[in-house]
């Protein structure tokens, strides 16, 4: 089956403008989650929803950073008035059940802020 | 603070094995997951322990001790395609949704 999808893959913007990014997670899986990893380091957490509910945003540096999944499965995170520093790999994942056990990345968005 | 430390860097050869370890210090402590990503890839699962003890999956098995906050992961008859970046993963558990991730260990396997 499809796994876990990202869009878009690469993304180039200016600073100061907002970006969303998609994350469309497997089929039927309750709990979703977004990471961020900069090179040579490991998935550093955001936030994760379990169905539509946020459980945890603790992970998301400033309010410039919200995510929502408002029916339960494809979830978006924006970045609003973006800067230099935000450039990094966003990755998504999910998981079947609430447990941390498992977890299924995306291929996740490079997003790169000029 | 949270923290996991694991080797940055680890070489060995086809066929050999390789022992890559993981201490950790959290706040809690549910299970132990490992993940391998190789080089412009996303992570991919491999292995939990919530308990302690060894799993075992094929060629890979993860070692686990709770009271020493020590984990390990094994990689047996080694392949060129093992070549990659391993993470150890805690989940400090509770309502925190959060894997703490370490750094990651990047073996390369010689021929």
């Amino acid at each position: 089956g499809a796994g876990v999808s990202q869009s878009p893959r690469y993304k180039v913007t200016k600073r100061g403008q907002d970006v969303a990014l998609r994350c469309d997670p497997i089929s039927g899986h309750v709990s979703l989650y977004w990471y961020r990893q900069a090179l040579g380091q490991g998935p550093e957490f955001l936030t994760y929803f379990n169905y539509e509910a946020q459980q945890d945003k603790s992970g998301l540096p400033n309010d410039r950073f919200s995510a929502e999944r408002p029916e339960g499965s494809i979830s978006t995170l924006t970045i609003q008035r973006t800067e230099q520093r935000d450039s990094a790999m966003y990755r998504c994942a999910s998981s079947p059940t609430s447990s941390r056990e498992t977890q299924y990345f995306g291929p996740g968005t490079r997003l790169l802020v000029l | 603070g949270q923290s996991l430390e694991q080797p940055s860097e680890v070489t060995a050869v086809e066929g050999a094995i390789v022992q890559i370890n993981c201490t950790y210090q959290t706040s809690g402590f549910y299970g132990l997951s490992w993940y391998q990503q190789h080089d412009g890839g996303a992570p991919t699962f491999l292995s939990y322990n919530a308990l302690d003890g060894l799993e075992e999956t094929g060629r890979f098995s993860s070692f686990l001790s709770r009271s020493d906050s020590y984990g390990y992961l094994l990689l047996q008859e080694l392949q060129m395609k093992d070549s990659a970046s391993y993470f150890c993963a805690v989940w400090a558990g509770g309502s925190q949704g959060n894997l703490i991730f370490g750094k990651g260990t990047k073996l390369s396997v010689k021929p």
